[in-house]
């Protein structure tokens, strides 16, 4: 069990364009859902931390306004990459976390995002 | 941010034990230790977690120290799919997670 999606799994776009990236936790419900971006050859970054119902917290220097997470509900989070540059192509991650006094995290697979 | 230093890197022979150490000196009572295996362009994959005693699952073992200030991941044996980046992370309790650069294991036929 502790299975985590993301579609699309690779998505070249436009600059300018927005692009939406769904996470699921496709076998448990999840109390937190994680958003990371990791560059090449770098170590995962956290970009934000939502609840289902609540609004994401952003860490510090990623634009809430650029970067849209809606948490829908306890199996679906997504991410909306708004007016998409160049600088924006990066892999993004989502992690799913069922127990929160572990926070055990369960990756998904993850998103090649290509902004041309 | 509770914060872990591990090794950049180890090698292994293939079919021989490796053990992956972290220091978490900083861990507070609260702080579980997990480790996460990464392989080129995948997501992260969980490994294992513990708190306070040591801990065994189908893919590795986990050693903590007495006083939790560090701890060891053991592959008992090593297989060229077991070749990855390993990170160590404290988490728990709604605390912020925060990735190092892990250490990239690197796996000898």
């Amino acid at each position: 069990g502790a299975v985590v999606s993301q579609h699309p799994s690779r998505v070249i776009c436009k600059s300018g364009t927005s692009v939406k990236i769904e996470c699921r936790s496709l076998d448990f419900q999840a109390t937190t859902m994680f958003w990371y971006r990791q560059f090449p050859k770098q170590s995962l970054m956290l970009m934000a931390t939502s609840n289902e119902g609540s609004k994401a917290t952003y860490e510090q220097g990623v634009e809430k306004d650029k970067f849209l997470i809606n948490h829908a509900s306890l199996t679906l989070s997504t991410l909306t990459v708004t007016s998409a540059h160049p600088e924006d192509s990066s892999f993004y991650i989502c992690s799913a976390s069922r127990d929160s006094q572990t926070d055990t995290q369960y990756f998904g697979p993850g998103t090649r995002l290509t902004v041309l | 941010d509770a914060k872990t230093t591990q090794p950049n890197s180890m090698e292994s022979n293939e079919e021989e034990p490796v053990h992956l150490p972290c220091n978490h000196s900083t861990i507070s009572g609260t702080d579980y230790i997990h480790w996460y295996r990464q392989l080129p362009s995948q997501g992260p994959e969980y490994v294992i977690h513990g708190l306070t005693s040591n801990v065994n699952n189908r893919m590795a073992s986990l050693a903590i120290a007495e006083d939790r200030k560090s701890s060891t991941l053991i592959l008992h044996r090593a297989t060229l799919r077991d070749a990855a980046v390993y990170y160590c992370i404290l988490s728990g309790g709604y605390q912020k997670v925060t990735f190092g650069i892990g250490t990239k294991l690197q796996v000898i036929p």
